[in-house]
């Protein structure tokens, strides 16, 4: 069966510095993968998707870069945060066909 | 650009009673519609997905309707538990084929009272 791991769980930055996101997707080949961000009141926003290794897609521009260097890895990147980059980030993936999106469990970030 | 909309935002009900929570989108070209749930602090689980071309899913006690043509779904859940204390949310997949993720809505934020 399929899996989905994202970490950590939780951090805690400072305003400025540097950030590395990762999720992993076990049990399948060639996922859709997506970057989302939830931030209190505004629902779940798209930041970035991925259809294959190197290609990434962003939907809104901001202060943060995805990467794919495998097939089933996905790193969501910072190079210094801001206080706006705070928020509950969620990693998720999908088949080709149309089919249910996974989620990980999700990292709650706070930049202070 | 497609816009999600769900009503209420938030529903508070007696245990055993059924309910049902409202979505709506602006745009009906969709490929499919989900409904997920979400614990606090916690990823969202997909509960059902309806294809553009179906008009309903059912899983246990839940069941979910899509009328695309008039940009609506429902979802209904018989029974209610406490456990289904959560905040659920709807979101569609647009028809452009691409694989550019899904619109959600804000959720509704459900609470089963004991």
């Amino acid at each position: 069966s399929q899996t989905i791991h994202q970490w950590p769980a939780t951090l805690v930055q400072p305003v400025g510095s540097p950030l590395s996101l990762e999720c992993t997707v076990e049990g399948t080949s060639n996922p859709n993968l997506y970057w989302y961000r939830q931030a209190a009141g505004r629902g779940l926003q798209l930041l970035f998707y991925s259809v294959g290794i190197g290609q990434i897609s962003s939907e809104v521009p901001q202060n943060l870069s995805a990467s794919r260097p495998q097939d089933r890895q996905f790193i969501l990147s910072s190079k210094k945060l801001l206080l706006s980059d705070s928020g509950f980030y969620l990693c998720a993936w999908t088949g080709t066909g149309g089919e249910k999106l996974f989620f990980g469990s999700g990292t709650q970030l706070s930049v202070l | 650009k497609q816009e999600v909309t769900q009503i209420p935002a938030a529903l508070s009900v007696p245990e055993g009673e059924n309910l049902v929570l409202n979505c709506s989108f602006t745009d009906s070209a969709i490929y499919n519609l989900q409904w997920f749930r979400q614990d606090p602090g916690k990823g969202l689980t997909s509960l059902l997905l309806i294809q553009s071309s179906q008009r309903e899913q059912t899983s246990g006690r839940l069941n979910a309707s899509l009328d695309k043509s008039s940009g609506r779904s429902t979802l209904y859940i018989a029974a209610s538990q406490p456990g289904d204390s959560a905040t659920y949310l709807c979101a569609v997949e647009g028809s452009g084929g691409g694989a550019d993720g899904l619109t959600f809505g804000k959720g509704t934020h459900l609470i089963i009272q004991p």
